[in-house]
């Protein structure tokens, strides 16, 4: 079955500095690729999606990129903010119902 | 203007009690879903409903069951907790199945003691 691989668990960067997140996954069949954004004692949200048809995807300070033949893709955010501090989940779905989510990466925006 | 919305948000029970997790959704989405999460690791899918469809994860414990009586309501049914089965349980929703966002509630916590 699909596994999904993230990096890193926790990230801390100065306020105005890029994060990078990465997720790998292991099924070629997979074909949409959601980010999901968690703060402290909130739902899930989704931030960003991208479908395996793009390679590239941009939404204001957030971006996400996608290699399909290396089977990885990545989150990008530009200029952080202080309320960009969560834990952020990449997954990965196909056509059917399912979608398996990465570990989690715990990012901290410091002022 | 929540549109799942999971009561409780914190549940305790006790070692072998059964427990019962609700989840509501205004939205109208034929695909609900319950997902487990531990602490510091990925949500894990224990089954969706397409419709009244049950789809069970071939890895979901028998102990847990769900119900899902009209489109708006979905229940998980813990029938005899154990102290590994306290975590954060995820519902979300979907107008579909795949390639599609998924709307999560809040979440409840379940303490076993």
């Amino acid at each position: 079955g699909e596994n999904v691989e993230q990096h890193p668990s926790t990230l801390s960067v100065q306020e105005g500095d890029s994060a990078v997140i990465k997720c790998t996954y292991s099924d070629s069949a997979s074909n949409y690729f959601p980010w999901y954004k968690q703060e402290l004692g909130k739902r899930p949200q989704l931030i960003i999606d991208i479908r395996s048809n793009v390679g590239e995807k941009k939404d204001q300070r957030i971006a996400v990129t996608l290699n399909k033949t290396a089977k990885h893709f990545s989150l990008h955010i530009t200029e952080t903010q202080p309320e960009d501090s969560a834990v952020y989940f990449c997954a990965a779905g196909d056509s059917s119902y399912k979608l398996i989510f990465g570990s989690g990466t715990r990012l901290l925006v410091r002022p | 203007d929540a549109m799942v919305i999971q009561n409780p948000r914190y549940q305790v029970t006790q070692f072998g009690k059964p427990v019962t997790l609700s989840c509501s959704q205004t939205l109208n989405h034929n695909v609900m879903y319950w997902y487990q999460q531990k602490s510091s690791q990925a949500p894990k899918l224990l089954f969706h409903y397409y419709d009244k469809d049950f789809n069970n994860e071939a890895d979901t414990p028998d102990n847990f069951q769900s119900r899902r009586p009209n489109t708006s309501f979905c229940f998980l049914d813990i029938r005899s907790p154990g102290l590994g089965d306290a975590a954060m349980y995820l519902c979300a929703t979907s107008r579909r199945q795949g390639n599609t966002e998924a709307f999560f509630g809040q979440g409840t916590r379940l303490t076993v003691v």
